[in-house]
């Protein structure tokens, strides 16, 4: 059974900082691997998708990584900003569902 | 819609009381499936539906929970004699396709089971 786990559970940083959220899985037969934000009382909304066969992927300030074979990945956000405050969520898809870790709850202060 | 669409936002319900969560998915989209979000976890897989066919219903905790699309859009999630461990937040997600495509999520149904 695959299993997800995300380190740390819990980041807070001062504005401006880089930061890096880590995800490492069992199982490295994915389809691919995702990161998704979540703000309190609400969905989860997605932030990048890695192919199995990418390594990385990157949007704006975000730049998510992906080595499959060591069951890694990071999320590296650059020039944190107070809106960035969240929890962050990484999912794996296999066959038929999406397994996600716990989360990292991120507290960005001004 | 310009959105997943989930009603209703909040439901309390007393133990052994049957309850029905409504998805909406964004139109068009082939894939649909339902999560189990405890508080403070992350999001447990319950079935998947492709078009109205359930392909895989794996996760569902017990015969208690039964999910459907009868016309491949809209989606309901029904729990029988709801129980205390039955509360969390249940989440929909629609995507455009079965792999590799962004999942798009509703805000949730959060179940109280009193």
């Amino acid at each position: 059974k695959q299993e997800v786990t995300q380190i740390p559970a819990a980041l807070s940083v001062p504005e401006g900082e880089n930061l890096v959220l880590n995800c490492s899985f069992t199982d490295s037969a994915i389809y691919n691997l995702q990161w998704f934000r979540q703000d309190p009382g609400k969905g989860l909304t997605s932030l990048l998708l890695i192919q199995s066969s990418q390594r990385e992927q990157t949007s704006g300030r975000l730049n998510a990584s992906l080595d499959k074979s060591s069951g890694r990945s990071t999320l590296y956000i650059a020039a944190s900003q107070p809106g960035d405050s969240a929890t962050y969520l990484c999912a794996v898809e296999g066959y038929s569902t999406l397994t996600f870790g716990k989360g990292t709850m991120l507290l960005v202060s001004p | 819609g310009a959105g997943v669409s989930q009603s209703p936002r909040y439901k309390v319900a007393k133990r052994g009381q049957d309850v029905a969560l409504r998805c909406d998915p964004i139109s068009g989209h082939v894939s649909l499936f339902w999560y189990q979000q405890a508080l403070g976890q992350g999001p447990e897989f319950l079935t998947y539906f492709q078009n109205e066919a359930q392909l895989d219903k794996s996760g569902l905790p017990s015969d208690r929970f039964f999910a459907e699309r009868p016309e491949g859009s809209v989606s309901t999630l029904k729990i029988q004699r709801t129980q205390q461990e039955d509360s969390a937040v249940y989440l929909c997600a629609s995507s455009r396709d079965s792999r590799n495509e962004k999942l798009f999520f509703g805000s949730g149904t959060q179940l109280s089971v009193l």
